[in-house]
């Protein structure tokens, strides 16, 4: 079936500093990708709609310049936290659409900034 | 704007118990719903889909849900809960049309008592 890489699992990083996220398409082309953010105990929060070659769409309160989006290739999109922020912890995921009715989920990425 | 509830957030079964998990969404249009289940330190994966055709939909590991336009409800169930079921469930929704955004409902937290 189809599987989507994301990577890293955990990270901890200083206030301040950038992180990337990858989230990657293994054997099928993801046109769009999602972003979204799970808080404990809480549903996901689409941040961002990726789609190949052209700028990510984000949902409403979600800083664009904050979360850099990069959706370069049909396999590959990448979220970058820059300047980050104990209040940017959370647990990141990816999901990729294949077509209209199919999504698939990354492993997602749990981000500590100290 | 569309919304999806999960009328249980936190439910406690024995084992044998049988299961229904509400989801109720709003949209006027045509959509394809889903369930999703996230096991304890683990991804989302899908457990069942709806976009067509028989609204009586069997999933994986003996999950089905029942698509109720006029309720506007997509209920999960399972006639005999396990163990192993213990984990979040996620109901979403998505339009049928070229936004493939899913809107997620808050989750509902099963725990089985063996």
């Amino acid at each position: 079936g189809a599987v989507v890489s994301q990577h890293p699992s955990r990270v901890i990083c200083k206030s301040g500093t950038s992180v990337k996220i990858e989230c990657r398409s293994l054997d099928f082309q993801a046109t769009t990708m999602f972003w979204y953010r799970q808080f404990p105990k809480q549903s996901l929060m689409l941040m961002a709609t990726s789609n190949e070659g052209s700028k990510a769409t984000y949902e409403q309160g979600v800083e664009k310049d904050k979360f850099l989006i990069n959706h370069a290739s049909l396999t590959l999109s990448t979220l970058t936290v820059t300047s980050a922020h104990p209040e940017d912890s959370s647990f990141y995921i990816c999901s990729a659409s294949q077509g209209e009715t199919g999504y698939t989920f990354g492993s997602g990425t749990r981000l500590t900034v100290v | 704007a569309q919304s999806v509830s999960q009328h249980n957030h936190h439910v406690i079964l024995s084992e044998a118990a049988s299961l229904e998990l509400g989801c109720n969404y709003s949209y006027g249009g045509t959509v394809n719903l889903f369930w999703y289940v996230q096991y304890p330190g683990q991804h989302l994966q899908l457990l069942l889909k709806y976009f067509s055709g028989d609204p009586l939909v069997k999933g994986i590991k003996g999950f089905e849900a029942e698509f109720i336009k006029s309720k506007f409800s997509f209920n999960l169930r399972k006639p005999s809960v396990q163990w192993s079921d213990t984990a979040e469930y996620f109901c979403a929704v998505s339009n049928a049309g070229n936004n493939r955004k899913l809107i997620w409902g808050l989750g509902t937290s099963l725990a089985v008592n063996p």
